[in-house]
């Protein structure tokens, strides 16, 4: 089976433009969930999609959204960019079973 | 507030010897705690995992202690090897609730 798989891989913008970032799952998995990882705050949770309801969500201020597609497919948007936003994304999969199973992640840069 | 906690950002052990990572947690409804080692510039991998119903699980070199009174997991590599060298998340889930992670220790396998 392929992997978790996350488009684009880097991804550079400036303050206040919006970025979409893309997810993957593995097939047959139907919950994804998103993280954002920094040096100084290791792995937080963003927000956890199943059968394209969002089951769970962390701490995040609104300009972060997301949604999940009839293929499980998951889009992540961050509106009105902030040098803090600096970071690496990373989306994971998984059936109904807690093992998440992570993509590469999306490192995105803003300036 | 932190949930799950990784008191030590960092960890050197000798080639062969025993790496003893840990991880305190403060929510007592949690029931299900993970490990994950991430390698630079991948996302994490699933190392090993530990329902509260066990107090340990072994997986080759790899075994996961839980002590529930003391809210307290730890994660045993033996032998150590150069391939260890990784960051390793501690983290934890409540039933059909979001996974929480530590902030990670990174582990340094010497020569």
């Amino acid at each position: 089976k392929a992997g978790v798989t996350q488009t684009p891989r880097y991804l550079i913008k400036t303050r206040g433009q919006q970025v979409t970032l893309s997810c993957s799952p593995i097939s047959g998995h139907r919950s994804v969930s998103w993280y954002q990882q920094t040096p100084g705050q290791g792995l937080q949770f963003l927000f956890e999609y199943f059968s394209e309801t969002q089951r769970n969500k962390g701490n995040f201020p609104g300009r972060f959204s997301g949604r999940q597609f009839s293929n499980s497919r998951s889009e992540m948007n961050v509106s009105t960019l902030e040098l803090g936003d600096s970071a690496l994304y990373l989306c994971a999969s998984s059936q109904v079973t807690d093992t998440q199973y992570f993509g590469p992640g999306t490192r995105l840069t803003v300036l | 507030d932190q949930q799950v906690k990784q008191n030590s950002p960092s960890l050197s052990v000798q080639e062969g010897r025993i790496s003893i990572l840990n991880c305190d947690y403060t929510n007592s409804m949690f029931d299900y705690f993970l490990w994950y080692k991430k390698y630079p510039a991948e996302g994490p991998t699933f190392l090993i995992s530990i329902s509260s119903i066990k107090d340990k699980n072994e997986d080759g070199r790899f075994t996961v202690f839980l002590n529930k009174s003391a809210k307290h997991l730890s994660l045993h590599i033996v032998p150590s090897q150069p391939g260890d060298s990784a960051v390793y998340f501690c983290a934890a889930s409540a039933r059909d609730d979001k996974i929480i992670f530590g902030k990670g220790t990174r582990l340094h396998i010497l020569p």
